[in-house]
């Protein structure tokens, strides 16, 4: 099947500074990306969508200046959360889909900002 | 927009008999039905889908049910093993390329 992954799996930072985490499909082109954020015990949320070469679509109340994404080829994107404080501390998930419409999502990434 | 309510939150089942995962979803529109298992500090794996044109489908020992008028859909594991214990998400989305909608997720316990 097609595996989708993310760098780093685990991210300790200081508050203030800016975090990338790269999202990966390994053995497909993926059209679109999609992030989303997890926190402890609670369900997936959507973050943003992004489709290679354009600009990212985020959900209502995601600021687009603190979490950057980039879709600059069709198997990388990254998500850069600047100036990161400690309410940023999640699970980062990204999936991504390519030309069978499912999503395939990747291991996910814990971030800590302390 | 789309909302999608699941239940239980916690659903603990004997090792060998069934579990079963109800949600409901708001928006119509929706077409496709995915459902996710996600082990602690993973992230989702798809497990099944379904349509909007199907009633049911089953894989193995896995199977979903749609009932488009009523507006919900159903996860059963039948058989269930140590290995089935984990959080189980459904979602909807309008259509297979579109955004997905998360289930705040089901916890399930295996017991032996």
């Amino acid at each position: 099947g097609a595996v989708v992954s993310q760098h780093p799996s685990r991210v300790i930072c200081k508050s203030g500074t800016s975090v990338k985490i790269e999202c990966r499909s390994l053995d497909f082109q993926a059209t679109t990306m999609f992030w989303y954020r997890q926190f402890p015990k609670q369900s997936l949320m959507l973050m943003a969508t992004s489709n290679e070469g354009s600009k990212a679509t985020y959900e209502q109340g995601v600021e687009k200046d603190k979490f950057l994404i980039n879709h600059a080829s069709l198997t990388l994107s990254t998500l850069t959360v600047t100036s990161a404080h400690p309410e940023d501390s999640s699970f980062y998930i990204c999936s991504a889909m390519g030309s069978t419409d499912t999503q395939y999502f990747g291991p996910g990434t814990r971030l800590t900002v302390l | 927009g789309e909302n999608v309510e699941q239940h239980p939150s916690t659903l603990s089942v004997q090792e060998g008999d069934s579990a079963v995962i109800k949600c409901t979803y708001s928006d119509s529109a929706s077409n496709y039905f995915p459902w996710y298992k996600q082990e602690l500090g993973k992230g989702p794996q798809l497990i099944i889908d379904i349509r909007s044109n199907v009633g049911e489908k089953k894989d193995q020992r896995i199977a979903v049910t749609l009932n488009k008028t009523a507006k919900h859909f159903s996860l059963h594991i039948t058989e269930t093993q140590p290995e089935d214990s984990a959080v189980y998400f459904c979602a909807a989305s309008i259509r297979r390329d579109d955004k997905i909608i998360f289930g705040k997720g089901t916890r399930l316990h295996i017991l032996p």
